[in-house]
């Protein structure tokens, strides 16, 4: 079992606001607020949106938005457009000193 | 601008072990300030860290990866490398470098990567 699970994919229409959760599956897997989010489109490198839960940086759309609570951390897409159908990709930095991925969740527009 | 470059084979024998590069322009790789790190996707799977090197040269590696990987730094040629010994067809992935931001206390987010470069191992 994945250290972060996420749903392998989500779909909604243009216009509207999507969550895509990960959760941690034990308690040692998210550790202070190193929590990041990748946007990766099909055939490219993964593009950093969210690091340290909800920090963005720059260039970066304010429709999205990410939080965490409790063992599960959170991106919200707003306003939803074309380009945003995209995988994304929670990783977090844990208490042992590694860095996990979740599985990917494959969003669709 | 900073970018990164991997570069190495893009075929290894099961076995044997797959070597590469990644180079640095834009920035120095001897900056006090970053972490760099190697991170793997199999065809149509999800992202795997596999290791990350600190600017003074101390390695930090996958624990499932670990008996196999080094990672190393080489300041004089702005280049970090990846071996990875023993490889067999699950090692098959598209392996991607990236730099951390700068200052953190650790390499938990990557803000710049190479564009991948395909391994596939088979003989």
């Amino acid at each position: 079992q994945a250290a972060l699970t996420q749903p392998a994919s989500v779909s909604e229409s243009p216009g509207q606001s999507i969550t895509i959760s990960c959760t941690a599956t034990s308690n040692d897997i998210f550790y202070i607020d190193y929590v990041s989010w990748y946007q990766q489109h099909l055939g490219n490198a993964p593009r950093l949106i969210f690091h340290n839960i909800g920090k963005r940086p720059s260039g970066v759309s304010y429709r999205f938005s990410a939080s965490k609570s409790g063992n599960t951390a959170s991106l919200l897409i707003s306003d939803l457009q074309a380009e945003d159908e995209a995988d994304y990709y929670c990783s977090s930095y844990t208490r042992s000193g590694t860095l996990v991925f979740g599985g990917g969740t494959k969003l669709t527009v | 601008q900073l970018q990164l470059q991997e570069s190495g084979p893009g075929l290894v024998k099961p076995l044997e072990t797959l070597s590469l590069t990644c180079t640095v322009s834009g920035d120095s790789v001897g900056t006090t300030d970053y972490y760099w790190g190697w991170i793997r996707q199999s065809p149509g799977r999800g992202l795997e860290w596999i290791g990350s090197v600190f600017y003074t040269g101390s390695p930090y590696y996958n624990p499932s990866l670990k008996s196999r990987v080094t990672v190393s730094l080489d300041m004089s040629k702005r280049q970090f490398s990846l071996e990875l010994k023993s490889v067999t067809a699950a090692d098959t992935a598209v392996y991607f470098c990236a730099q951390t931001g700068r200052g953190l206390l650790h390499f938990d987010w990557f803000a710049y990567w190479g564009q991948g470069s395909l391994v596939t191992v088979s003989s």
